[in-house]
Formats: structure tokens, C-alpha cells, sequence
């Protein structure tokens, strides 16, 4: 079946606008992860929804991200007011639950600041 | 609080020769944990886990890893290296319904 697509691959924006990344999960997953991939740096968790809970907010690093979930599929992460340093990657993953299952990713938004 | 430790930014080996690639973890709790594989310009796959029973655990492409609960380790090994093996490795943890935490990464070259 179809794995987990990301869009846009590739987003130049210029400092002080807004962009929108989208994912759309693995059909019947229940779980959602959104990440952020610097140079060097790892994966660094910013948010989770799993189900109907209240999500996991605690890996945004300022108010100027955010995310929603409609409908229990597509996701989408907001940045407002960009700044240089939020260029990175931008990976989404989902996973049949939290937990014991392994996540399934997607090829990432690949965001440039200017 | 939940970590992972990759000790080694780089792993070079030769084709035909053992692999490993180090991790140590932290977490309250029992762990959970993962290894996945990031090949050039593509997304993350998941390569194997390990949740709970047997410390030696198979996964995709050849690879295994043990568990070691006195050491807090999980070395991702492989008998022989392959050329197309070279990619970048996270190792990562959670325990019950808590965000996974990723290691830095490894990146693994595997020379002809």
C-alpha cells in the first residue's frame, strides 16, 4: 500500500512569512509524529497525536509552530514567522500506535529560510 | 528523562568484514528500542526492534542487534558488509506511549 508522502519536497521562503507542510499517514494509522532533521543534528521529536487524544506539544520549540490533525489523517505543520534557523528537514511519520510499533516515515519537506 | 547515545559519528569497514554500530541508552522504565536506516536523499526505514523476549533480534537486510540490559546497549551488527550498507543509522528508544528519542546518527561507509 501507499507509504507516508509529504508535500512540498522542497520550500524556499523568505524570513518573516509563513509556510504550511503537509502529511498524509499510512491509511489506519492511528498515530502521528512530525520531526525536524538539522544538519548533524539528529531527529528532533516537535509533536505527536495519537487518536483523539490531546496531542503531545512538547518538542515545539517556540509558539511559532504548530499543528493540526483533521480528521484523524492528513497533518499539518504551520510555521509562522520563519527565521533562519528553522531550515531543516521536516520528516512526518505515522505508526499503527504509540509505543511498541515502529513508525514509518516520510521522505520530508526540505525547508530553506532566506 | 529518555536518551540515546551514538558514541561514533563514522563507521568505515570493508565489504566482506563485520559490522557494528554502537548504541547506549537511558530511560526510566523498560525500553523500547529501534533502529532505523536513512540511505542518500530518501526517508527513514525501520530496520529492526527490540520490545522484550529474546536480546538477539533480526532484522531487514541481514542486520541483528543485542540487547543488553546490564550494559544498556543495543549494537546494530551485521557478519558481512555490503557496499550498498553505507547509510546513516539512528538508534532510538521510548518506553510505553512516550515520544521516541533518537540518537545523532552514524554514518556507516562500506568500501570495495
Amino acid at each position: 500500500g501507499a507509504g507516508v508522502s509529504q508535500s512540498p519536497s522542497n520550500k524556499v521562503t523568505e524570513k518573516g512569512k509563513d509556510v504550511e507542510l503537509r502529511c498524509d499517514p499510512i491509511s489506519g494509522h492511528t498515530a502521528l509524529y512530525w520531526y525536524r532533521q538539522s544538519l548533524g543534528q539528529g531527529l528532533e521529536f516537535l509533536i505527536y497525536f495519537q487518536g483523539n487524544s490531546a496531542p503531545d506539544k512538547s518538542g515545539l520549540p517556540s509558539d511559532r509552530f504548530s499543528a493540526e490533525r483533521t480528521g484523524g489523517s492528513v497533518s499539518t505543520l504551520t510555521i509562522q514567522r520563519t527565521q533562519q534557523e528553522d531550515s531543516a528537514v521536516y520528516l512526518c511519520a505515522s505508526s499503527a500506535g504509540t509505543g511498541i510499533n515502529e513508525q514509518y516515515f516520510g521522505p520530508g519537506t526540505r525547508l530553506t529560510v532566506t | 528523562a529518555q536518551s540515546v547515545a551514538q558514541p561514533e559519528d563514522q563507521v568505515n569497514v570493508a565489504e566482506g568484514n563485520p559490522l557494528t554500530v554502537k548504541c547506549t541508552y537511558s530511560v526510566s522504565g523498560n525500553p523500547y528500542l529501534f533502529w532505523y536506516v536513512q540511505y542518500p536523499n530518501r526517508g527513514l526505514q525501520f530496520l529492526l526492534k527490540y520490545i522484550t523476549g529474546d536480546n538477539l533480534v533480526k532484522g531487514s537486510y541481514g542486520f541483528e542487534a543485542e540487547f543488553n540490559k546490564s550494559q544498556t546497549s543495543f549494537h546494530l551488527k551485521k557478519p558481512s558488509a555490503l557496499v550498498s550498507d553505507s547509510a546513516l543509522y539512528f538508534c532510538a528508544v521510548n518506553s510505553g506511549n512516550t515520544p521516541l528519542v533518537f540518537g545523532k546518527g552514524t554514518r556507516l561507509s562500506v568500501i570495495a
